[in-house]
Formats: structure tokens, sequence, C-alpha cells
């Protein structure tokens, strides 16, 4: 049973689109959620961390969690060329260290 | 802003080397972590790290490897004898409290041959 699943596209998208990314998860003892953001060669940068369902907005950068649905979500307004990179969901079902479990990730591509 | 650093950015090694990766964590984080990820595959856990002891362990985190935290800001990842499905991305992650979320570097790229 996969934990995490998430679409790995390619997701492909003009300047200014509002882009959805979607993960779907099988633990119900999920509780923290991540986004995280991974430029080529480089490291996952944390773009939004939540804890239970509802919206966190940041920005153009807006995170959705409904855990009854086992679904999260992180919508993009306005996108920008240099929001091109891969997207990578990851939740935890504590918040005292445990590991992080990580969706695939999705590749997405903003055309200017 | 702090970050998490990692050397060497690439390392290649023979097969049945020894291989250490080495972290230096951002400096007031006491949690401390290695995932690796296998080219076109997740991100998988390995370890967690604190009070100078491991907290958690994944499957994949055998008798072949080894986390240590030789003084105050390092915090290395020794496989002992490397395999050729060992080569991956390994990325050092760490943060400040069990409230935070974990802060990941840019990775080591190890190549088995």
């Amino acid at each position: 049973q996969k934990e995490v699943e998430q679409d790995p596209g390619p997701l492909s998208v003009p300047e200014g689109a509002i882009v959805s990314l979607n993960c779907t998860y099988s633990n119900s003892a999920f509780q923290y959620f991540m986004w995280y953001r991974q430029y080529s060669r480089k490291g996952p940068e944390l773009l939004m961390y939540t804890y239970s369902s509802g919206n966190k907005e940041d920005g153009r950068f807006t995170a959705q969690v409904d855990k009854s649905s086992k679904y999260i979500s992180l919508f993009i307004r306005d996108s920008q060329p240099s929001d091109s990179a891969t997207y990578l969901c990851a939740m935890s079902p504590s918040n005292t260290g445990n590991q992080f479990y990580f969706g695939t990730g999705t590749s997405l591509t903003v055309i200017p | 802003e702090p970050e998490v650093t990692q050397t060497p950015s690439h390392q290649v090694t023979q097969m049945g080397q020894e291989v250490i990766l080495r972290c230096v964590p951002i400096s007031n984080h006491l949690y401390f972590y290695w995932y690796r990820q296998i080219l076109g595959q997740k991100v998988e856990f390995l370890v967690s790290f604190y009070n100078n002891e491991i907290s958690e362990k994944s499957e994949i985190f055998d008798d072949q490897f080894s986390v240590e935290r030789p003084d105050g800001s390092n915090f290395t990842l020794k496989i002992r004898s490397t395999k050729l499905e060992d080569s991956a991305m390994y990325f050092c992650a760490s943060s400040h409290d069990g409230n935070q979320p974990q802060h990941f570097g840019d990775g080591t790229r190890l190549s088995i041959l």
C-alpha cells in the first residue's frame, strides 16, 4: 500500500495561470503536511507547513488540507517561470522528529 | 538565511568501499535526518537522530549504515561496504524541535562503480 500518492505530471502551464497540485494519502495518522519545491540539482526547499484541515495562505501559495478525504492541495496563483520546479508533498504522523513520507513529486513548467 | 550544508556534492566510490557523507545542520537545530532519493523515485527516509542517539530508522538503514555526530556541528552518514544499489542522492535535514518542519541540504550524489 502506497502511503502517499502524487501525480508525477509533467504539468505545463502558461505564465499567469493558476496551478493546482495534489496528493492523496492512506494513513489517517498523518497530521502534519508539507509542500517542498525542488529545483534541479538542489535539495527540497520548504514552501508550506500545515497542521489540521483547512487552508493556509502565503503570498501566491495556498495549501489546503482535507483530512476527511485524505487529500491535500497546493495552489499557485499568478504562476511565474521561476516557479518551474518539482513540487513534493510530504507528511508526518507527528511533530516529534518522526520521518516524513514523500510523494513522488510533480514536475511543473511555467511557460513565459 | 541559515542553511544545511552537505559535502561533497558528488562522491564516486568503488563497490565494497566505505564512504562517509558529511552534513552541517543549521546551528540551533536539535533533530537531524538522512534521506535518500534514487533517480526517478521518491525521497525515502533513512534515519533520525536526536540527543546523540538514533530516534527512528527505516528498513533501508541496515547494519551497513551508521550515523554519528562527532562534534558540535557535523552530522555524518557512513556506509561501510557500498553496493551498486546505494547509488542515489543523499539528503541531510535538520529541524529545531518537534514543532518545526525539516530543512534540507542540497544533497550528495553518491555514485557506486
